[in-house]
């Protein structure tokens, strides 16, 4: 497609449940961010690929976040043991190379009951 | 360490007022700077950007946004707004050096009456 594809786009779990969180860049787009934003909060960055590696997972905030991203180009966050406290819009974003530019997805909503 | 600092965080204007936006950021390099415009119930979507150059910027939907380096600013305007800006609008940093992580501000959430 032409923009960067979340799916799901709404997620509704349990506490203690696992979930997976798709992102499918722009094709040609080596960079992939992942944020997650809050109500009233600005982006909080998670994670960012170049390529197929994590270049920076500064942003994770616990062991029981991960992301994929094997082929260099669809992403997979993953969170287990979902605590309420993760209920938020999570947010995919990929970049050309050299522009730094974000193109953002419509986001994932996650409510963890 | 990179932070960046939105002034309102709640601006209500009338049709055909004029609007600006304060931008702040700390960071001591060169900067690539964003503001982006989040619309009610869809995604983030980039209003303007500097990189380089004439420090006025213009974007889209008769935004600009001028860069004064000395100040550390980065604030968005627009002559006359319209009921369909009402948005949140997020001012972003990046570090120019390197293609890592962009340093949000906390959003202003603009209404615009009819």
């Amino acid at each position: 497609g032409a923009g960067v594809s979340q799916t799901p786009s709404n997620k509704v779990t349990e506490k203690g449940k696992y979930v997976e969180l798709r992102c499918d860049p722009i094709s040609g787009h080596t960079a992939l961010y992942w944020y997650r934003q809050s109500l009233g909060q600005g982006p909080e960055f998670l994670i960012y690929f170049q390529g197929t590696g994590a270049a920076d997972d500064s942003g994770l905030p616990n062991d029981r976040f991960f992301a994929v991203r094997p082929e260099g180009s669809v992403s997979t966050l993953k969170i287990q043991r979902t605590e309420r406290g993760d209920s938020a819009v999570y947010l995919c974003a990929s970049s050309p190379r050299t522009s730094g530019e974000l193109f953002f997805g419509e986001g994932s909503r996650l409510t963890v009951l | 360490a990179q932070s960046v600092s939105q002034h309102n965080h709640h601006v209500i204007l009338s049709e055909a007022a004029s609007l600006e936006l304060g931008c702040n950021y700390s960071y001591g390099g060169t900067v690539n700077l964003f503001w982006y415009v989040q619309y009610p119930g869809q995604h983030l979507q980039l209003l303007l950007k500097y990189f380089s150059g004439d420090p006025l910027v213009k974007g889209i939907k008769g935004f600009e946004a001028e860069f004064i380096k000395s100040k550390f600013s980065f604030n968005l305007r627009k002559p006359s707004v319209q009921w369909s800006d009402t948005a949140e609008y997020f001012c972003a940093v990046k570090d120019a050096g390197n293609n890592r992580k962009l340093i949000w501000g906390l959003g202003t959430s603009l209404a615009v009456n009819p």
